[in-house]
């Protein structure tokens, strides 16, 4: 069964640094989300993809994050200077094509980031 | 008010009990909802989608009311296994196009205990 895969499972970092979270999407899927989980709290939307733009973003996604789909099948998340709130699960998810209303985001397992 | 609300919990049952839960959305334009599962620290995974018409899966039954803006989830005959959290999701389509964001609740945790 196809699905969503992140890399690095985990990853630390220092505050003030660059990250990039990646993810395969499942390869005929045309909308790419990212979300985010604080440890105990809610799933949050970041941003959503699509047509190689973005199509939506919250509030949370400032100018210190950008997402990018660099070769057709990567959907990479990029934290430009890392803060200590920023530590969170970090979802990658993807929905093939059609109506929101039917169609299931797939999630990826996660990448934990731990910024110290 | 929050845009999806969900009753924290927790709910501790005993094997083959029939639990509730319920979730209330605020924003009436809200078009799709959906109940997902997360087990500890993973991702979550679709349980069900709920329909106006309500739909059942199983030992699973999701209902919408529209009006009163809440969807619920029923499980019948818990077992073990159904223990996690239990997520509502709401796609909300304001102005017209909706690209499929979810907006979720904070969960709802579930034991199931022997």
């Amino acid at each position: 069964e196809p699905e969503v895969t992140q890399t690095p499972s985990h990853q630390v970092t220092q505050m003030g640094q660059e990250v990039i979270l990646r993810c395969v999407p499942i390869s005929n899927h045309l909308y790419f989300y990212w979300y985010r989980q604080i440890l105990g709290q809610k799933v949050e939307f970041l941003v959503s993809f699509y047509n190689n733009e973005i199509s939506e973003k919250s509030e949370i996604f400032d100018d210190q994050f950008s997402v990018e789909r660099p070769d057709g099948s990567n959907f990479t998340l990029k934290i430009r200077s890392t803060k200590l709130e920023d530590s969170a699960m970090y979802f990658c998810a993807s929905r093939d094509r059609g109506p929101a209303s039917i169609n299931e985001q797939f999630f990826g397992p996660g990448t934990r980031l731990t910024v110290l | 008010r929050k845009e999806v609300e969900q009753d924290p919990g927790p709910f501790n049952v005993p094997e083959g009990a029939t639990v509730a839960f319920n979730c209330t959305y605020s924003n009436s334009a809200s078009q799709s909802f959906f109940w997902y599962r997360q087990d500890c620290r993973k991702e979550p995974k679709l349980l069900m989608s709920v329909y106006s018409s309500g739909n059942e899966d199983g030992r699973f039954t999701a209902q919408l009311n529209r009006a009163s803006q809440y969807i619920s989830l029923l499980i019948r005959d818990s077992k073990l296994s159904d223990s996690a959290t239990y997520l509502c999701a709401v796609n909300i389509n304001a102005g017209g196009t909706s690209y499929g964001k979810l907006t979720f609740g904070q969960g709802t945790i579930l034991t199931v205990h022997p």
